[in-house]
């Protein structure tokens, strides 16, 4: 069966502190990986993907990803949050057959606290 | 281009009306996707076309949600005879291959 885990629906920080928001995926075929951010009442903007090359992307606001095929994870980093990085986080893998839609996780609320 | 645009951003109506959303997509991007994303979820998928050929629906779009995309261009969402069920964020996206969507700001609809 094809899915998507994240595995902390919160995560609570301190601001400055590092965060890592855990995404884990199942899967029988190749797969594109991608992490979007949610504001209240907003769309989903890309933070990063990976595609393929390289397994540690880099993506906006100083997020990082790195892909480990071999534990099926993708899991979401940033050394020091901002208050602004308060949102809802969800991981997504597009499964490459088919409509090749994108599957999200079930989002992963990060709170930063002063 | 400013990107994919929904309209309209809000609507609440009364259950059993019939509602219908719009999507304009980024123009060059043949591919369109409508999600739906219930309060503290994901967006789940509903349905996919690739120009104007709608190829392949989810079993959470049921008979009551139609949606169609003439010309190739701009999508349409219609959900007859609404429920409280439907009440969620109706997301659209495009996207010209499968590197990378991109989102609406999506349709909030509360029935009522």
């Amino acid at each position: 069966a094809q899915s998507v885990t994240q595995l902390d629906s919160q995560v609570p920080v301190f601001e400055e502190a590092p965060v890592e928001l855990r995404c884990n995926y199942s899967s029988s075929v190749s797969v594109y990986l991608f992490w979007y951010v949610q504001y209240p009442n907003q769309g989903l903007q890309l933070l990063l993907k990976y595609l393929s090359g390289s397994t540690l992307v880099k993506g906006i606001n100083g997020f990082e990803a790195e892909f480990n095929k071999s534990q099926t994870s993708f899991h979401l980093r940033k050394p020091s949050v901002h208050i602004s990085d308060t949102a809802e986080y969800f991981c997504a893998v597009t499964f490459l057959q088919g409509a090749q839609k994108l599957v999200f996780g079930q989002g992963t609320r990060l709170t930063i606290n002063p | 281009d400013t990107g994919v645009s929904q309209n309209p951003r809000h609507k609440i109506t009364k259950r059993g009306q019939n509602v219908t959303f719009r999507c304009d997509p980024i123009s060059e991007h043949n591919r369109l996707y409508w999600y739906r994303q219930t309060l503290g979820q994901g967006p789940e998928f509903l349905t996919y076309f690739q120009n104007e050929a709608q190829l392949e629906k989810s079993r959470l779009l049921s008979d009551r949600f139609s949606a169609e995309r003439p010309k190739g261009s701009f999508s349409t969402l219609e959900i007859q005879r609404t429920e409280q069920g439907d009440s969620a964020m109706y997301l659209c996206a495009s996207t010209e291959g499968n590197t990378e969507a991109f989102f609406g700001q999506g349709t909030r609809l509360t029935v009522v």
